[in-house]
């Protein structure tokens, strides 16, 4: 069975203070991995896609990382701010025909000032 | 472009009664989407379109349906609400099935049972 697991359950940080989250994932064969924040109220907005063939990708403050040959994928944010208290949701999708999306419970991150 | 949207926001409804949620896109997507959210779960998918005229089960499609007569619209009808059906439900749209594209969440819909 597909399974994305993440970890930590829930972070507090202090306000410019960096952190990373972590999504182990067991969804094969492997297609893409999407990290999403996602507001409290709101649905989730999609940060970053990482393919097989990417190890990182950046976008402004946050930088995504992929190990395809363990199936782990990290995301550091730099410089934490306020407005990056959400959950962090850690989606993962195969090939094939059937286009279900595995996704992950979430990190709540709550950055203090 | 409005994207996604959903209403109504929030709904209380007791069981047994019906209601349809809505969920329109302006973005030209073939692909739709509703999922359900609840406390310390990921998002499960209830039901999906790959076009007008055509849906299919998601993952936990049992109590809901589902009907696909534009491409703007997708809703999503409760015919008999239960409460393990109080949840946060979200509507998606994407360009396509290919799983490289992104899916564009609505606000979502806060649902209540008693």
């Amino acid at each position: 069975k597909n399974q994305v697991e993440q970890s930590p359950q829930s972070l507090i940080i202090l306000e410019g203070k960096n952190c990373t989250l972590q999504c182990n994932y067991t969804v094969s064969p492997f297609s893409n991995l999407r990290w999403y924040k996602q507001d409290t109220g709101r649905g989730p907005v999609s940060l970053t896609i990482m393919t097989f063939s990417e190890n990182t990708k950046s976008n402004g403050r946050y930088t995504a990382t992929l190990d395809a040959d363990t199936k782990q994928s990290s995301l550091h944010i730099t410089a934490s701010q306020l407005s990056d208290s959400a959950s962090y949701i850690c989606v993962v999708s195969g090939t094939g025909g059937s286009y279900i999306p595995t996704f992950g419970r979430g990190t709540s991150l709550i950055v203090h000032p | 472009n409005a994207g996604v949207t959903q209403t109504p926001k929030f709904q209380v409804l007791k069981t047994g009664q019906s209601m349809t949620l809505q969920c329109a896109q302006d973005m030209n997507h073939e692909y739709m989407s509703w999922y359900r959210q609840d406390p310390g779960m990921g998002l499960r998918l209830i039901h999906y379109s790959v076009g007008a005229g055509i849906t299919d089960q998601g993952e936990v499609p049992n109590g809901y349906n589902v009907s696909r007569s534009t491409t703007e619209d997708f809703p999503l009808r409760l015919l008999s609400a239960a409460p393990s059906q109080t949840s946060v439900y979200f509507c998606a749209s994407s360009d396509g099935l290919a799983p490289y594209n992104e899916q564009f969440f609505g606000p979502g819909t806060r649902l209540t049972v008693l």
